[in-house]
């Protein structure tokens, strides 16, 4: 298993700033992926994050709005950039897929940056 | 998108009952997994079911999967009230997004004493 935390655990922003969220994990891992969860939604996937490599983002997500750092195999940082109240949600980052002593499938989640912009 | 998606979306028993959630997707799969969600923090793995299984349990949960309807089901029995929070599905998105998952819209449970 990993044990992941998060920082900040929350935060309330003014709009047009940029808000960096950090994600540690206590083993070494290859994948981290960060998440989004809007008021009362479910989650959908941001990007997936190697270390060594830029990070895969899916559609609808761009770097220049969520850019990401994977400066090593513990640490991840996601910024969430020129914020708008549309950009409120629970972000969560989790780890997986067969590295770091975890299984392929089964993945490891932090508990979450709760942001709120206004 | 979204794959999974499950229903209800909201439910609502006494302690000591039963609660079924049930949860369907789209494309094929290798396994499927449910994840429990307290209070809008981070998810909890609960169970996973492989493509080749039809049943599984784990304690109090029993999960079913059937790969002709693409469906699954999640059975919590004689629930308490620690039991309340949401229950998400999820499958894997991709091989390129590294086992990332995609999770269905969730059931939010609550279980009154």
């Amino acid at each position: 298993s990993a044990v992941i935390s998060q920082k900040p655990s929350r935060d309330i922003c003014q709009r047009g700033t940029s808000l960096t969220i950090q994600c540690q994990v206590d083993s070494q891992v290859t994948m981290m992926f960060w998440y989004r969860q809007q008021p009362g939604q479910s989650l959908t996937l941001i990007a997936t994050a190697n270390q060594g490599s830029e990070a895969t983002y899916e559609s609808g997500f761009v770097i220049d709005k969520f850019p990401i750092s994977r400066p090593n195999l513990t640490f991840s940082t996601l910024t969430v950039s020129n914020m708008s109240p549309e950009d409120s949600s629970i972000y969560l980052c989790s780890v997986g897929g067969g590295a770091g002593g975890t299984t392929r499938n089964e993945q490891f989640f932090g508990p979450g940056t709760r942001l709120t912009v206004l | 998108s979204q794959q999974g998606e499950e229903d209800p979306q909201a439910l609502s028993i006494q302690e000591g009952e039963n609660a079924t959630m049930n949860c369907s997707y789209k494309t094929s799969i290798n396994n499927l997994q449910w994840y429990r969600q307290n209070s809008g923090r981070g998810l909890v793995h609960l169970i996973l079911i492989r493509s080749n299984e039809r049943e599984k349990h784990s304690g109090r949960l029993r999960v079913t999967l059937d790969t002709s309807k693409k469906s699954s089901s999640l059975l919590i029995t004689a629930s308490r009230a620690a039991d309340t929070a949401s229950y998400f599905c999820a499958t894997v998105l991709n091989s390129n997004s590294g086992y990332a998952l995609n999770f269905g819209k969730g059931t939010s449970l609550l279980v009154t004493p």
